[in-house]
């Protein structure tokens, strides 16, 4: 089994509207990271969290990270084309540097 | 300030051929992680190292796989004898001494014919 579950597996949503992509754990998480991949690209990275209760944004995008420390959400407010990717947690479990990744949330805006 | 850079972009091998892929960290950056990216399976880690110091390999598959970063020039991931099974994107990713936040290479995907 995946050791960070990701969901939506896939998203299709209209330019505008806003989106929300959760990241589970069942451990504790000592740094949690989102990236952007496009097809055939390398890992953009958009933000970093590290403490419970954390939010961070950049444009229009915001992450926050649970009190655990074992959830983390995406939200992507009046969505564009040019967000459309795979969008992909990593997360340091064992405060090793390691990171676990989840399986990615493929994302489609339609103009 | 280059990014990580990684070469090939692309590399088709035969079976039994060597694969050799390079990876050159940011300015500043120290540590370098090697990944794998399966179709439907995921990044995976695989090895993490510093200088002349591999840190932790407990990815790596027992056989065929080797990685080094010497002390002057790129860090190497070296493929021996390949087989269709390692087909997939490896990519780098390094980060500064001390700290997080890891910046990943554009990857190199690796086809075997």
């Amino acid at each position: 089994s995946q050791e960070l579950e990701q969901s939506p597996q896939s998203l299709i949503v209209q330019e505008g509207k806003n989106l929300t992509i959760n990241c589970t754990s069942s451990k504790t998480l000592y740094g949690l990271y989102w990236y952007k991949q496009k097809y055939g690209e390398g890992l953009i990275f958009l933000m970093m969290l590290q403490k419970g209760g954390e939010e961070k944004s950049h444009e229009k995008i915001t992450a926050k990270l649970d009190e655990k420390k074992q959830q983390s959400s995406l939200h992507i407010t009046a969505s564009q084309p040019s967000h459309a990717g795979i969008y992909l947690c990593g997360a340091d479990a064992g405060n090793n540097r390691k990171l676990i990744w989840g399986l990615g949330t493929s994302l489609a805006v339609n103009p | 300030n280059a990014g990580v850079m990684q070469n090939p972009r692309h590399l088709v091998r035969r079976r039994g051929q060597e694969a050799r892929l390079r990876c050159s960290p940011m300015k500043g950056h120290s540590h370098v992680y090697w990944y794998r990216q399966l179709p439907e399976e995921g990044l995976k880690f695989m090895v993490y190292l510093q200088k002349e110091n591999i840190i932790d390999e407990s990815g790596m598959p027992k056989e065929r796989f080797s990685a080094e970063f010497p002390k002057e020039g790129p860090s190497i991931l070296r493929i021996q004898q390949v087989v269709r099974g390692d087909s997939a994107a490896y990519f780098c990713a390094s980060s500064p001494p001390g700290g997080y936040g890891y910046t990943f290479g554009s990857g190199t995907r690796l086809t075997v014919v």
